[in-house]
Formats: structure tokens, C-alpha cells, sequence
């Protein structure tokens, strides 16, 4: 059973406006969420995460929001530009002292001109 | 460029053939993590090393092994290839597997793995 879903396969927005990426999961023992940005045939690069003992962390563009209780992450992309169009993988951590991430299957993110 | 290397690009083996997939982390990295992506099950974490030692394993066949070197790099060694092993296969690197300020995993371009 999948413990971290992205149950949007795709998502097109238009130039300039907001990206909303969501993701579910279902353990509460996850402590530390990230999301990865990836282009064809290259791999995953890192973009923004985020702890679980915060609800928000933002860098530039980017904004990664936490409701605990809820067991959902999302990343805002603000504004959205060609240049992210690309497949957004979230992935969490465990906890502990393993460090393998557990990777929703992605959303692929066509931003319009 | 993250920084982790990995070699080769493409490969292209038969049925029952064994491989070796090279991954060079970023510097001072001591973690790496090999990770499968096929196309219906995402990525998928298979081994984790840290500073020599098998740190975590997950969803690694029992075919499949792996190894970190004196000098942090790592290979992972596929045997007895089926067609179901084509795949990508990633490495990614990360400072330590228990700071947790330095759990970022940094990714490799990967290796295109094709079983005929």
C-alpha cells in the first residue's frame, strides 16, 4: 500500500499564476518531507523540505506548507514559470537514523505561456 | 549538477547477464542510497551506505548487492538479469544519515539499465 500519494498524475496552469502540488501520507512517524523537481532524463534535484515541528518553510518562488494533522504537504509555486515545467516528486523520511526517502509516484507540472 | 556522478549513462545487457553500476557521491558525502525507478512503480529506494557500512536496505532483490568503497564510492552489482530489471537506476548522496539538517539527498543523472 502506498504511504505517500500524489493522486494528481498532472496539472497544467497557466504563466504567472499559482502551482498547488499536493501529497498525502499516511504515518505519522514521518518527520521530515521534502519535494524534488525532475526533468527528463536527468535526476531528481532537490527543491525545498521541510520538518515536521514546522508548517511552512519558503525559498524564493517556492513555499512548502505541513498540516500534521491532516497528513498533507503541498508546494506553491508562486509565480509559475515555463521553466518548471517538469515531474514533482514528494518524498519523506522516516525518522530515526535511516535516511531512505519514501517517494509519492509524481505530478507532472505543464506551466502554459 | 549536484555533484554525484554516475557511470554509465546507458546500458544495454541481455537476459542472464550481470552488471555494474558505478556512483561517485558529492564530496564529503559518507551516504549513498540507490534508488530503482521502473515505469509503473516510481522510485524506489534499494540500499543505503554510510562510511563503508550497509546502513538500510528496502526493496532490493536478493540478485542485486551492492558495496561502498574506502574512497565513498559505491557500486551496485545486478546478476542474472530478467527483463524486468530494465529500469533507471539513481544514486543519491547526503552528508550523514543522522544529522538531520544533513538529510538532503542529492541525485545522480542516473543509469538507463535495458534488458533484451
Amino acid at each position: 500500500d502506498q504511504q505517500v500519494k500524489q493522486n494528481s498524475p498532472s496539472l497544467s496552469v497557466q504563466e504567472g499564476r499559482i502551482s498547488i502540488l499536493n501529497c498525502d501520507y499516511t504515518n505519522s512517524m514521518f518527520d521530515y518531507f521534502l519535494w524534488y523537481k525532475k526533468y527528463p532524463a536527468e535526476g531528481p534535484t532537490f527543491l525545498i523540505s521541510i520538518s515536521s515541528i514546522k508548517d511552512k518553510n519558503e525559498d524564493g518562488r517556492f513555499t512548502v506548507f505541513l498540516n500534521k494533522s491532516a497528513k498533507h504537504l503541498s508546494l506553491h509555486i508562486v509565480p509559475s514559470q515555463p521553466g518548471d515545467s517538469a515531474v514533482y516528486f514528494c518524498a519523506v523520511n522516516y525518522g530515526g537514523s535511516q535516511g531512505n526517502l519514501i517517494f509519492g509516484k509524481g505530478t507532472k507540472l505543464s506551466v502554459k505561456p | 549538477d549536484s555533484g554525484v556522478t554516475q557511470t554509465p549513462k546507458h546500458l544495454i545487457t541481455a537476459t542472464g547477464q550481470r552488471v555494474t553500476l558505478r556512483c561517485s557521491p558529492r564530496s564529503g558525502d559518507l551516504s549513498v542510497y540507490w534508488y530503482q525507478q521502473s515505469l509503473d512503480q516510481g522510485l524506489q529506494f534499494l540500499i543505503q551506505y554510510y562510511n563503508g557500512e550497509e546502513r538500510a536496505k528496502g526493496n532490493i532483490l536478493e540478485r542485486f548487492s551492492a558495496q561502498q568503497f574506502p574512497d565513498l564510492h559505491s557500486e551496485l552489482n545486478l546478476s542474472s538479469l530478467e527483463l524486468g530489471d530494465s529500469a533507471l537506476y539513481f544514486c543519491a548522496s547526503s552528508l550523514s544519515a543522522r544529522d538531520r539538517d544533513a538529510d538532503t539527498q542529492y541525485f545522480g543523472p542516473g543509469t538507463r539499465l535495458t534488458v533484451l
